[in-house]
């Protein structure tokens, strides 16, 4: 089965610094893998995906994501962050062999600071 | 194009009773998934459904049950409620039904069991 782990509970950055939203995975053969962000009391939004080829994707609101096969990584980025931008994230994982099943982390509060 | 909607937003319901959830997928995507989210355990997923058929179920009990009509909406219900049901219910579609294909999330259903 597939899962997906969150190191960090929590993240806080100044704003203008760079960013970085940690995740692991743990699946049986070759991973799709997703960030979705949520803002209180309301549903995910999707920020970006990794399907295949290029290992460093670029999403919504300045985002990126890098693919690391050898280390079962996909930490989401962003190079100068905004106060905008605190909110939660998480990141999930679907196998290719069971594209029903989407399993996700735990979650990262991310606190950008004036 | 309209978004993934759920009624209520707001409900506040007594134990041993029982809810029903409504969710309208985005115009087009036939697959819609349903899942709890709790401080606690986060993201949790309860069941997909495609075509009026439910393709996949999480490990909840059989309180916990939904079905999927044949324009696509999708309600859930849970029965004899819990202390432990209160949570953020989370509807999401997706119109690509292979596993690229990214979820649209609903702003959810809040349920406060007293």
């Amino acid at each position: 089965a597939q899962s997906v782990a969150q190191p960090e509970d929590q993240v806080n950055v100044a704003e203008g610094n760079p960013l970085t939203v940690k995740c692991t995975y743990s699946v049986s053969g070759n991973p799709y893998l997703f960030w979705y962000v949520q803002y209180p009391n309301r549903g995910l939004q999707f920020l970006l995906k990794y399907i295949t080829g290029d290992n460093l994707v670029k999403g919504s609101y300045g985002f990126e994501a890098e693919f690391n096969k050898s280390q079962t990584s996909f930490h989401l980025k962003k190079p100068s962050a905004l106060v905008s931008d605190s909110a939660l994230y998480f990141c999930a994982v679907r196998a290719l062999y069971n594209n029903n099943d989407m399993r996700f982390g735990a979650g990262t509060r991310l606190t950008v600071k004036p | 194009k309209a978004g993934v909607t759920q009624t209520p937003r707001y409900l506040i319901k007594t134990r041993g009773q029982q809810v029903t959830l409504s969710c309208s997928p985005i115009s087009g995507h036939r697959s819609v998934s349903w899942y709890q989210q709790t401080p606690g355990q986060g993201l949790q997923f309860l069941f997909e459904y495609f075509s009026e058929t439910q393709r996949n179920k999480g490990n909840f009990p059989g309180r916990f049950s939904g079905r999927q009509f044949s324009n696509s909406r999708s309600e859930m219900n849970v029965s004899t409620l819990e202390l432990g049901d209160s949570a953020l219910y989370l509807c999401a579609s997706r119109g690509r039904t292979s596993g690229d294909g990214e979820l649209f999330f609903g702003e959810g259903s809040r349920l406060t069991v007293l």
